[in-house]
């Protein structure tokens, strides 16, 4: 078993609608999770940082951690095209530790 | 946000040849950098972990015979694959972030697509 979970999707999704992502864990350990968005053949961009359970918000992105249950979720509202792409969950035990990825969520766009 | 900047972004190369790819941090002191591969639709593995200075951590499985690092400066690490393989066709990716700083202050480079004929 992998000890970060993420569907790998695709997810495709009508243009303005919201996109939920998220991913599941078995290391009760972590306490620090982000989001990462990547571009075909591009490197991955960090969207969200959080720590330890509790939303977050930030634009179009919400960003949601149960550690009770080992989820983490994120949201993406008013979805547009230019947010195709895959989406990548990460965490670590600690602030500055190695991070665990996700498999990945490849989310499509529609117009 | 900082950059880093990786090149080249593609490689092809013949079988037993070795590549080298450069990751630079352009406007900060790196003092760490990672060194990833992905293979398609499947995540990051972190493959070593670079202090400059020292000498590179390894994951386990990674050989590091084969995967040289070197990072011998503030702003650049570099990564030869010795002797490729078309089982090392794969996207290498780095990440560089200063002493101190959190995951939150971590960047990644572009990338590079090796393929070995």
């Amino acid at each position: 078993q992998k000890e970060v979970e993420q569907d790998p999707g695709p997810l495709s999704v009508p243009e303005g609608a919201i996109v939920s992502l998220n991913c599941t864990y078995s290391n009760s350990a972590f306490q620090y999770f982000m989001w990462y968005r990547q571009y075909s053949r591009k490197g991955p961009e960090l969207l969200m940082y959080t720590y330890s359970s509790g939303n977050k918000e930030d634009g179009r992105f919400t960003a949601q951690v149960d550690k009770s249950s080992k989820y983490i979720s994120l949201f993406i509202r008013d979805s547009q095209p230019s947010d195709s792409a895959t989406y990548l969950c990460a965490m670590t035990k600690a602030a500055g530790n190695k991070l665990t990825f996700g498999g990945g969520t490849r989310v499509l766009v529609k117009p | 946000g900082a950059v880093v900047s990786q090149h080249p972004s593609r490689v092809i190369c013949k079988s037993g040849t070795s590549v080298k790819i450069e990751c630079r941090s352009l406007d900060f002191q790196a003092t760490t950098m990672f060194w990833y591969r992905q293979f398609p639709k499947q995540s990051l593995m972190l493959m070593a972990t670079s202090n400059e200075g020292s000498k590179a951590t390894y994951e386990q499985g990674v050989e590091k015979d084969k995967f040289l690092i070197n990072h011998a400066s503030l702003t650049l690490s570099t990564l030869t694959v010795t002797s490729a393989h078309p089982e090392d066709s794969s996207f290498y990716i780095c990440s560089a972030r200063t002493q101190g700083a959190t995951n939150e202050k971590l960047f990644f480079g572009s990338g590079t697509q090796l393929s070995v004929l």
